[in-house]
């Protein structure tokens, strides 16, 4: 099984810039792609997809947005902070079936 | 528009057996795959199983010995059970789309919230 590993939690503040990161413990790429999605979630709702292929912006997701990496390192990142992007965010691979990231809870300084 | 909905019980007894339904409008079952996906209370997400467009499935290496997905593309449902629950099974469970050249997760269920407990 391919494992992805995130930090658990960043603290950041408003304005500024946030970078979140994942590590997996096999290469996701293939045939030029790298199977790498990012998903934000918030208390008490589904997730939500922020970024696919490592780097595609989804539909509706603001620019702030943005995700970077192949291989086996990846980052996603938010910048500039609003207040409402405090928010779990996941990475998944879907190189080899699907597996999720533990997961990077962000918070406001 | 694209919409997935779980559905079933709230509450299992330990031992017995979990069936949910996701029911699906706006696509066909036979041009997306559709994944389960569960939640433990605080915690983060567990891939669970997937039924690909042409209606053979795949499962985390951890439940395959207790999971079982399938659909009725007639009704635009697919069913998840789960048998032998534990308490460690309580969680949300989601049902997700995957598109097929990318798979990644486009839309997700609202989840539905399951308790394993006597």
């Amino acid at each position: 099984d391919i494992v992805l590993t995130q930090s658990p939690a960043l603290a950041v503040s408003l304005g500024q810039r946030a970078t979140i990161s994942c590590k997996t413990n096999q290469n996701v790429d293939y045939y030029g792609n790298s199977y790498m999605h990012w998903y934000q979630q918030k208390p008490g709702q589904q997730p939500k997809l922020l970024i696919y292929l490592a780097s595609n912006l989804a539909s509706g997701i603001p620019a702030r947005f943005s995700g970077r990496g192949s291989g086996t390192d990846f980052t996603l990142t938010i910048d500039p902070v609003e207040a409402d992007d405090t928010a779990t965010y996941y990475c998944q691979q879907s190189r080899n079936l699907w597996t999720f990231g533990g997961g990077t809870k962000l918070e406001l300084k | 528009q694209v919409q997935l909905k779980e559905s079933g019980p709230g509450l299992v007894q330990p031992s017995q057996t979990l069936s949910l339904t996701c029911t699906v409008s706006g696509f066909s079952l036979t041009s997306y795959h559709v994944s389960w996906v569960r939640q433990p209370p605080g915690k983060g997400l567990e891939w669970m199983g997937v039924i690909w467009t042409g209606g053979s499935t795949a499962y985390n290496s951890l439940l395959k010995s207790r999971l079982s997905i399938s659909r009725d593309t007639s009704k635009s449902q697919v069913f998840l059970k789960m048998n032998s629950l534990q308490t460690e099974d309580t969680a949300t469970y989601y049902c997700a789309r995957a598109t097929t050249e990318e798979n990644y997760f486009d839309y997700w269920g609202q989840g539905v919230m399951v308790t394993v407990s006597s």
